[in-house]
């Protein structure tokens, strides 16, 4: 069964340095989503796109954070500079397109610490 | 307010009982609704969609109440591998809103 890979799967850093995490969505997959999910909460929609392009990336702290998916198929998702309060899971979900009704696929997450 | 609000529980139950969840959204132009299941430190996983007319898999039943914005799940004889955090989901536009989770604990 095809899945959406993330790497790496924990990362412990420094706050103020830079972190990045990668996705790769099921093949085929034209939609793709960054979720972050701190512990105790649901995860929260940081960004998504379709195919190479930004879709909504309106709770992306786009201060310190940024994300690409150029080739429209894997993403980045970088952090710079990392803050204590961004220790949390960062999960990527892929999706056959952007129907309502489409189930949303999730990776294993990257659990980040920030120290 | 949040926009999906569930009770965190935890829920602690004995084997083959029967429980249920509750969860409510705020926003009425909400299109679909979903549970998710999610084990301790894995990934959300679908558990599933939710219907106006209220749907079943096995022991898992779903309703949706859309004049009182209002979502249940209800597990019959609970087993052991119940045991994870039930997420409430609700997808407005283009986007997935999650609950922070109800935790259900299932002992023998």
């Amino acid at each position: 069964e095809a899945e959406v890979a993330q790497s790496p799967r924990y990362k412990i850093t420094e706050k103020s340095q830079a972190v990045a995490f990668w996705c790769d969505p099921i093949s085929g997959h034209a939609t793709l989503y960054w979720y972050r999910q701190i512990l105790g909460q649901g995860p929260e929609l940081l960004v998504q796109f379709q195919d190479e392009s930004v879709v909504d990336d309106s709770q992306l702290p786009k201060d310190r954070f940024s994300a690409e998916r150029l080739k429209g198929v894997d993403s980045t998702l970088k952090i710079q500079p990392a803050e204590l309060g961004d220790s949390a899971m960062y999960l990527c979900a892929s999706s056959p397109g952007a129907a309502f009704q489409e189930t949303q696929y999730f990776g294993p997450g990257t659990r980040l610490l920030v120290l | 307010r949040k926009e999906v609000e569930q009770d965190p529980g935890p829920f602690n139950v004995p084997e083959g009982a029967t429980v249920a969840f509750n969860c409510t959204y705020s926003n009425s132009a909400s299109q679909s609704f979903f549970w998710y299941r999610q084990d301790c430190r894995k990934e959300p996983k679908l558990l599933m969609s939710v219907y106006s007319s209220g749907n079943e898999d096995g022991r898992f039943t779903a309703q949706l109440n859309r004049a009182s914005q209002y979502i249940s799940l209800l597990i019959r004889d609970s087993k052991l591998s119940d045991s994870a955090t039930y997420l409430c989901v609700v997808r407005g536009g283009n986007k997935l809103v999650f609950g922070a989770g109800t935790i259900l604990r299932v002992k023998s």
